[in-house]
């Protein structure tokens, strides 16, 4: 059964309408976790929420923007996407932060700027 | 956090070894090798982590040498569904919740 889901796996959006990304997740992790990934590319952190704290990377552009209202869920929210924007946007969960825990992702959604 | 040097492809005879070297030359004592693997499309998949000895899962085994200055991971039979970017991962001790992915390794297995 999947443990951290994301929905939609593809999403379609046009440039500069904003577009909202989920997550979910059953396992009762603590921290979840975004990350892009662009074409050829290794995935991005671009930010991280402990429990309801949240912590951006300090090169995530401000275009972007994380919500987590409870546990399970968490959402990210592109304000005006460009066309750099397309990229699978992954999420994951981890029970902590300590060095020994592992993350869990997600399968990813594909984002498409037109 | 330790940098890690993979090579940028590896082939590999279905049902044999697949040995992924990795080089993290900067690793200091607390920071744990962590390797994930991304089958095209999906997202990365959790394998295994050490931080000095040996480690055997399921999946595969991680041996790392005694000075920690590279670490191997092992698929010990390899099959086609193994074909992915396997990444090798270098984390800091304590509460650093960073994952730094690099370039990683693209596995093929072949028939």
């Amino acid at each position: 059964d999947a443990m951290v889901i994301q929905n939609p796996r593809y999403q379609v959006t046009q440039f500069g309408k904003p577009v909202t990304l989920s997550c979910s997740q059953t396992l009762n992790h603590n921290v979840m976790y975004w990350y892009q990934q662009k074409s050829s590319q290794a995935p991005k952190l671009l930010f991280h929420y402990y429990d309801k704290d949240f912590n951006n990377e300090a090169d995530t552009p401000d275009n972007f923007q994380s919500r987590r209202p409870n546990t399970s869920f968490c959402f990210l929210d592109i304000r005006s996407p460009g066309l750099g924007d397309a990229a699978m946007y992954l999420c994951a969960t981890s029970r902590d932060l300590g060095a020994g825990t592992e993350a869990f992702f997600g399968q990813g959604t594909r984002l498409t700027v037109v | 956090d330790a940098k890690t040097t993979q090579p940028p492809s590896m082939d590999c005879a279905e049902g044999r070894a697949a040995n992924l070297p990795c080089n993290h030359s900067t690793i200091s004592g607390n920071e744990y090798v962590y390797w994930y693997r991304q089958i095209h499309s999906q997202g990365p998949q959790y394998i295994i982590h050490g931080l000095k000895n040996n480690e055997t899962n399921e999946m595969a085994s991680l041996i790392i040498t005694e000075d920690r200055k590279s670490s191997t991971l092992i698929l010990p039979h390899a099959t086609l569904r193994d074909t992915a970017v396997y990444y090798c991962i270098v984390r800091p001790g304590g509460s650093n919740y960073k994952l730094t992915f690099g370039k990683g390794t693209l596995l093929t297995v072949n028939p």
